[in-house]
């Protein structure tokens, strides 16, 4: 079982460059997250998508656009890097929600330099 | 607004004694909680989780919890550590009826096990 993956698993940028990361899930599950995790700070949540065609904005979304593409997949964009996103991503994805718990992917380690 | 509180950025303990994490949670309602683990270069993994059931939860890997309302804790126990089990551990909370259970984090705590 894949679980949830995410690529590419380590990206340098330079400043003022986009890119997309990438999360798919194989579990059928109907709610997916991205959360950035940086030391001493926890994880901190950018944006989810409750259900197939729904995104919200999460605590820290200055910077970032998401799409759900299909029930798979959940995919961050970043339109302009800037050093304070460097980061470590975590892709989690949970059947319904409430009481489920998540399960994560790998993590993308990006650094913006 | 949930929240959760864990106490400790660095816990060290011998092969063998006990662990104990604390978590301290807010929440206007009763809250769903969970505790994760995470190994070097890892995702999370979820430990445990408390669903509003009984009070003391158990968890893979010899881990338990006990939520206390009154003392507003869900604090993880194991009773005799392993090497295996230093690494970082982090507590969470959900408000049940949360658009999409969205978990707040903790911290995070970091295990470290002495031989």
């Amino acid at each position: 079982n894949a679980g949830v993956t995410q690529t590419p698993k380590f990206q340098v940028l330079k400043t003022g460059q986009s890119m997309t990361l990438q999360c798919a899930q194989d579990m059928n599950h109907n709610s997916m997250y991205w959360y950035r995790q940086d030391p001493g700070m926890g994880l901190r949540l950018i944006y989810y998508s409750a259900s197939e065609g729904t995104t919200d904005k999460g605590e820290v979304p200055n910077g970032y656009n998401v799409s759900r593409l299909n029930k798979r997949e959940f995919s961050l964009r970043l339109e302009s890097a800037a050093p304070s996103q460097t980061s470590v991503y975590f892709c989690a994805s949970s059947e319904k929600g409430w009481g489920d718990g998540y399960t994560f992917g790998s993590g993308t380690r990006l650094t913006v330099v | 607004a949930q929240s959760v509180t864990q106490l400790g950025s660095h816990v060290s303990v011998s092969e063998g004694a006990l662990v104990l994490l604390r978590c301290n949670y807010s929440s206007s309602v009763p809250p769903y909680l969970f505790w994760y683990v995470q190994y070097p270069n890892q995702g999370l993994q979820l430990l445990l989780k408390y669903t509003s059931a009984a009070t003391l939860v158990k968890g893979i890997n010899g881990f338990e919890a006990e939520f206390k309302k009154s003392e507003t804790s869900f604090h993880l126990t194991k009773p005799s550590a392993h090497m295996s089990d230093a690494a970082e551990y982090f507590c969470a909370v959900s408000d049940p009826g949360t658009n999409a259970g969205k978990s707040t984090f903790g911290d995070g705590t970091t295990l470290t096990v002495k031989p």
